[in-house]
């Protein structure tokens, strides 16, 4: 399957700081998609996002899949931003593959 | 709220016992997946159904097993559990099951095994 690598595995933030959040994959991509997974486990979707950028209030994404990445951008941190994102691509079969995660912590 | 509900959402049991996990998917989703989060494995695609069907396999072992209700909730059934089945399982849910579908994941099941 198509191998996913995320960066940086962990990140601490000053609230208010920004940050950017990196996901590299192996192969052509029909589908990605990006989540957070709260401290109590939930797996919340933040974007659907083959190609081109998106904007979700302080989050916004962009996936350059000729190049075969894609970023998340968060801004203005905030305490409840903490948990584990994670990015999905899918190839061609319907199953999306996870990376190993970015573990945020946003200190107050 | 994603609209995908599982039951239950904790699980304690013991070595060699059989449990099994309830999906409903999202209101009008005809695709229903499963995905195992544990500690050394990360997040794996387990099995994929489409209105009832078995659409693709993942990384399921042979011990489990899963099915698609004609009203499309899921179970997935484990059995003769090992300490190392411990983790979270995911529903997910999507429309058709497609390559550029979005797939909307479950509160999940903590499953512990003792």
């Amino acid at each position: 399957g198509i191998q996913v690598e995320q960066s940086p595995p962990d990140l601490i933030l000053q609230e208010g700081a920004n940050s950017t959040l990196r996901c590299n994959f192996s192969d052509s991509v029909n589908n990605l998609q990006w989540f957070h997974q709260n401290p109590w486990g939930q797996l919340i979707n933040l974007f659907y996002i083959p190609s081109g950028t998106k904007q979700n209030g302080r989050l916004s994404a962009t996936t350059v899949a000729t190049e075969r990445y894609s970023l998340l951008y968060i801004s203005s941190s905030q305490t409840t931003d903490s948990g584990v994102y994670f990015c999905a691509p899918k190839t061609g079969a319907n199953n999306l593959f996870f990376g190993t995660g970015t573990r945020l912590t946003v200190i107050p | 709220d994603s609209g995908v509900t599982q039951t239950p959402k904790h699980l304690i049991t013991a070595t060699g016992q059989r449990v099994t996990l309830r999906c409903s998917p999202r209101s009008g989703d005809l695709s229903v997946y499963w995905y195992q989060q544990s500690l050394d494995q990360g997040l794996q695609f387990l099995i994929q159904y489409y209105n009832g069907e078995e659409r693709a396999k993942g990384n399921i072992l042979e011990r489990f097993s899963a099915q698609q209700f004609p009203d499309l909730h899921s179970e997935l059934n484990l059995s003769s559990l090992e300490l190392g089945d411990s983790a979270l399982y995911f529903c997910a849910s999507s429309f058709s099951g497609g390559a550029t579908d979005t797939q909307y994941f479950g509160p999940g099941t903590r499953l512990t095994v003792l």
